[in-house]
């Protein structure tokens, strides 16, 4: 099975700031990747497919660059409606798996 | 708009059986491949199965093969996930979910239900 080592765990920022996250496979990937954002109590919501598309009336202020093994997700200025967990998932011939998770706060 | 809304969660023994069910609208169902992602109580997620507009490929996580079977009916508009030999392990919520394409190998998942929950102990 491909394993998705997401990094950070946890993130605390300031409204305003540009949010990183990143996402390793254990194999490649080429650009299978896609990243949801989960807010308390509600389903998750897909934000960035195929590594870099950003999903119809998602705000631009989210991005998503990578391919291969390394992927990242960006968010270039922090909003208060931005706290979330973020999750990263890769789809390989249905063998499916998500990262642990990124759980983002304001500071 | 599009909408899938779960159903068939709740308590049962380990080792019984449970049958989930997902009915969608707001689209043409049998366009698209349709999956379920489970959520265990304050952890991540995790994909459990998914199957493809014409049921011809059919994916199971390692940690239900063989204990449980997708399956869907395009004139019913529903999806469903049967689940035998229930485990404490199997806990979580359950979310149907929909695929961004009709290949079940494209898991590009754009909407979610809101999920049922299934809670299995003594």
């Amino acid at each position: 099975d491909i394993q998705m080592t997401q990094s950070p765990s946890s993130l605390s920022a300031s409204v305003g700031d540009r949010v990183t996250i990143t996402c390793q496979a254990s194999q490649d990937i080429s650009n299978y990747l896609n990243w949801y954002q989960q807010k308390p109590g509600k389903a998750p919501k897909l934000l960035i497919y195929d590594a870099s598309n950003l999903e119809t009336g998602v705000p631009s202020r989210f991005s998503g660059s990578g391919s291969g093994t390394d992927f990242t997700f960006t968010i270039s200025s922090l909003q208060p409606e931005d706290i979330a967990t973020y999750y990263c998932q890769q789809y390989d011939n249905l063998q499916i798996t998500f990262g642990q998770g990124t759980r983002l706060e304001i500071k | 708009e599009v909408q899938l809304v779960e159903s068939g969660g709740g308590l049962v023994q380990p080792g019984r059986s449970l049958r989930l069910s997902c009915a969608a609208s707001g689209f043409t169902f049998d366009d698209y491949a349709m999956h379920w992602v489970r959520q265990a109580p304050g952890k991540g997620l995790e994909w459990v199965s998914g199957i493809s507009w014409n049921s011809g490929s059919i994916g199971y996580a390692d940690s239900v093969k063989g204990r449980f079977t997708i399956s869907r009916d395009n004139a019913k508009n529903s999806l469903y996930l049967q689940m035998n030999s229930l485990r404490a392990e199997d806990t979580a919520l359950y979310y149907c979910a929909k695929a961004k394409a009709v290949a079940g190998t494209i898991a590009i998942f754009d909407y979610w239900g809101q999920g049922t929950l299934v809670t299995v102990s003594s």
